[in-house]
């Protein structure tokens, strides 16, 4: 079972420019959950869905957008990015919202110019 | 709010000492407490959790014991290796409020 993946691996972006990070799970699970981790700062969420064709905005939302239009995948979408997104991108998914364990995909790097 | 709080590093040990990572949490209701664990590159990963208080969680030679009186979750290693180092993020989810709360982080060296 592959669990979650996550793509692209790493990327270099020019600022003001658009892209969207993959997450794919094959676990069935309803809740999944996008996080960005920087240096001090710990993980913060981005955006949420407690199930197919829900979202919802976390901690950090500015700047991005996601849907969920299927169990499996859970896209994020940077319209216009900048600097400030350089980060780590974390993809997340649990059987049910609240209260279980949660399982991460091995991330993606993204550095913007 | 709901918050935790875990001691910042980082903690550097020689192999095979004794290692406690602080963790104490302010939450209402009763939170499931977590330690998760991210090694070099990948993703965290589940280490161990405990739901009520009193219960322990215990894996891969760590043990954590859920205190609702001292309001803490004290990850605790008896001899540590090489391999153990990465940075350890303690977490709650409250009943209350279904998203995970984490801390930010502690990152452990583990020297030969």
């Amino acid at each position: 079972t592959a669990g979650i993946t996550q793509a692209p691996t790493s990327q270099i972006l020019a600022a003001g420019r658009s892209m969207t990070l993959r997450c794919t799970q094959d676990m069935r699970h309803n809740a999944m959950y996008w996080y960005r981790q920087d240096l001090g700062l710990g993980l913060r969420l981005i955006h949420y869905s407690n199930t197919a064709g829900t979202t919802g905005k976390g901690e950090v939302p500015d700047g991005y957008s996601v849907s969920r239009a299927n169990t499996d995948d859970f896209p994020l979408t940077l319209a216009s990015a900048v600097p400030s997104q350089t980060s780590v991108y974390f993809c997340a998914s649990s059987e049910l919202a609240g209260g279980g364990t949660q399982y991460f995909g091995p991330g993606t790097r993204l550095l913007v110019l | 709010g709901n918050s935790v709080t875990q001691m910042e590093g980082p903690v550097t040990l020689s192999e095979e000492a004794f290692l406690t990572i602080n963790c104490t949490y302010t939450a209402t209701g009763y939170p499931s407490l977590f330690w998760y664990v991210q090694y070099p590159g990948e993703g965290l990963q589940l280490l161990l959790k405990a739901t009520k208080a009193d219960d322990k969680g215990s894996n891969k030679g760590f043990e954590a014991t859920y205190r609702k009186e001292t309001t803490s979750f004290h990850l605790e290693k008896g001899s540590v290796q090489v391999s153990d180092s990465a940075v350890y993020f303690c977490a709650l989810i409250s009943g209350r409020d279904d998203k995970i709360i984490f801390g930010k982080g502690t990152r452990l060296h583990i020297l030969p």
